[in-house]
């Protein structure tokens, strides 16, 4: 089972921050947060992850509560073409490796 | 290469013949992982190799599907006597050693499979 929960849609207006909420409040202290987005018909794209800071890219910021129990994925300024599902994961330890599960994510529709 | 490249991009088949799908990961990148992705669904994952050892059999739907890694790099997802259930698309992906501070997967464009 994945270790998030996610709303199932959101909208957006063009130009306006996307704010995209993420609960994980079984998370443990050395597991990281990350973020993928899946625009339709294409494979998953990596968008940011992120442990205790805040983090900031290119494409994103990412906040994580100090509690780390949820964090929030922010596109600053959504276009049409960020419309697509987004997901967030907390990958944990498992024999040999790290297993990623996707859940549901959120529907973001961007409008113009 | 670039990135991670699946083959072929389409395959259409008909049900009971078996099918391989191929996967090339990153060069350097030791971690590999399949997913399925049925319409309108979300991603399933399927298996995962660290090296030419998969740890984790758990997520394969059934005894007709079966994986393997050669040389720590190409991998193949069999499925044998194909079912209409089995029709998705299949990503693969890889990463650096695994996933924790070392940054995300990188996922192929995937495999539509589709069985007639």
């Amino acid at each position: 089972d994945a270790k998030t929960t996610q709303p199932t849609s959101m909208d957006c207006a063009e130009g306006r921050a996307a704010n995209l909420p993420c609960n994980h409040s079984t998370i443990s202290g050395n597991e990281y947060v990350y973020w993928y987005r899946q625009i339709h018909s294409q494979g998953p794209q990596y968008i940011i992850h992120g442990l205790k800071n805040n983090e900031t890219n290119e494409m994103a910021s990412l906040i994580i509560t100090e509690d780390r129990k949820s964090s929030t994925l922010i596109l600053p300024h959504a276009t049409l073409r960020d419309t697509a599902v987004y997901y967030c994961i907390v990958p944990w330890a498992d024999t040999g490796g790290f297993k990623t599960i996707f859940g549901a994510g959120t529907r973001l529709f961007v409008k113009a | 290469g670039a990135g991670v490249s699946q083959s072929p991009s389409n395959k259409v088949t008909e049900k009971g013949k078996d099918v391989e799908l191929r996967c090339d990961p990153i060069s350097g990148h030791t971690a590999l992982y399949w997913y399925r992705q049925s319409l309108g669904q979300g991603l399933e994952f399927l298996i995962y190799f660290q090296g030419n050892s998969a740890p984790d059999k758990s997520g394969l739907p059934s005894d007709r599907f079966s994986a393997e890694r050669t040389g720590g790099s190409v991998s193949t997802l069999t499925i044998q006597r194909t079912q209409q259930e089995d029709s998705a698309v299949y990503l693969c992906a890889s990463s650096l050693r695994g996933q924790g501070a070392l940054g995300g997967y990188t996922f192929g464009s995937g495999t539509r499979l589709t069985v007639v």
